[in-house]
């Protein structure tokens, strides 16, 4: 059983351009999520998507945005990046829609993506 | 807005002692109470849960107390060694209707050799 795996582990970018996070699911997962963790924080959540459909959103622009493929794989894209947006970001999948005791988050070693 | 209050930010103790980490939460719809353990570079790792209905659960030296009517739970973890300085996060959901693990700000523990 393979794990959450995320790419690119490290990634620098300059203000205003674009980027496109990767993230494959655990094996038998049909749920991704995806959290940003700034330096000395929690993890924020950015949104969840459920069967290739967006599950629910946190408190996120637009310029945030996401897919997930037939296979469960996922990306997650950040549009005008701000200096802000520098950050660790995680990907997590679970068995079913959300999270429980019975099916709870499995999260990858995550994305630095450091902006400019 | 913070929906789930963690402390203390950081930690230090000696190999043996028991940490304890506490949290509190608002939202009485929360019902999946997890903890997760982060070391530096890895993302975080499922380390024990609960669920409201019961008041206590251990696992190896891992233990949750959690107080319903209060609406706090904690980590203790018996027997601290070295290898168990990490960053500790709780966190809530509801399972029913959230979509939204909400974490704690975290727990910076250092166990002295």
């Amino acid at each position: 059983e393979t794990g959450v795996t995320q790419s690119p582990t490290h990634l620098i970018k300059t203000r205003g351009q674009q980027v496109t996070l990767r993230c494959s699911s655990q094996s038998g997962h049909n749920t991704v999520s995806w959290y940003q963790q700034a330096l000395g924080q929690g993890p924020q959540f950015i949104f969840q998507y459920y069967r290739e459909e967006e599950n629910g959103r946190g408190n996120f622009p637009p310029r945030f945005s996401g897919l997930q493929f037939p296979n469960y794989s996922s990306e997650l894209n950040v549009n005008a990046l701000e200096l802000d947006d520098s950050a660790l970001y995680l990907c997590a999948s679970s068995l079913v829609r959300g999270q429980s005791y019975n099916s709870p988050l499995h999260f990858g070693n995550g994305t630095r993506l450091t902006v400019t | 807005q913070q929906q789930v209050k963690q402390s203390p930010q950081s930690l230090i103790v000696q190999k043996g002692g028991i940490p304890i980490i506490n949290c509190a939460y608002e939202n009485t719809a929360f019902d999946y109470f997890p903890w997760y353990q982060q070391f530096p570079g890895k993302g975080p790792a499922l380390l024990i849960a609960i669920r409201p209905d019961v008041s206590e659960k251990k696992e190896g030296r891992f233990t949750i107390s959690f107080n319903k009517s209060a609406k706090q739970f904690s980590l203790h973890i018996m027997d601290s060694q070295p290898g168990d300085s990490a960053t500790y996060f709780c966190a809530a959901s509801n399972s029913n209707s959230g979509y939204a693990l909400n974490f704690g700000k975290g727990t910076s523990l250092l166990v002295t050799p």
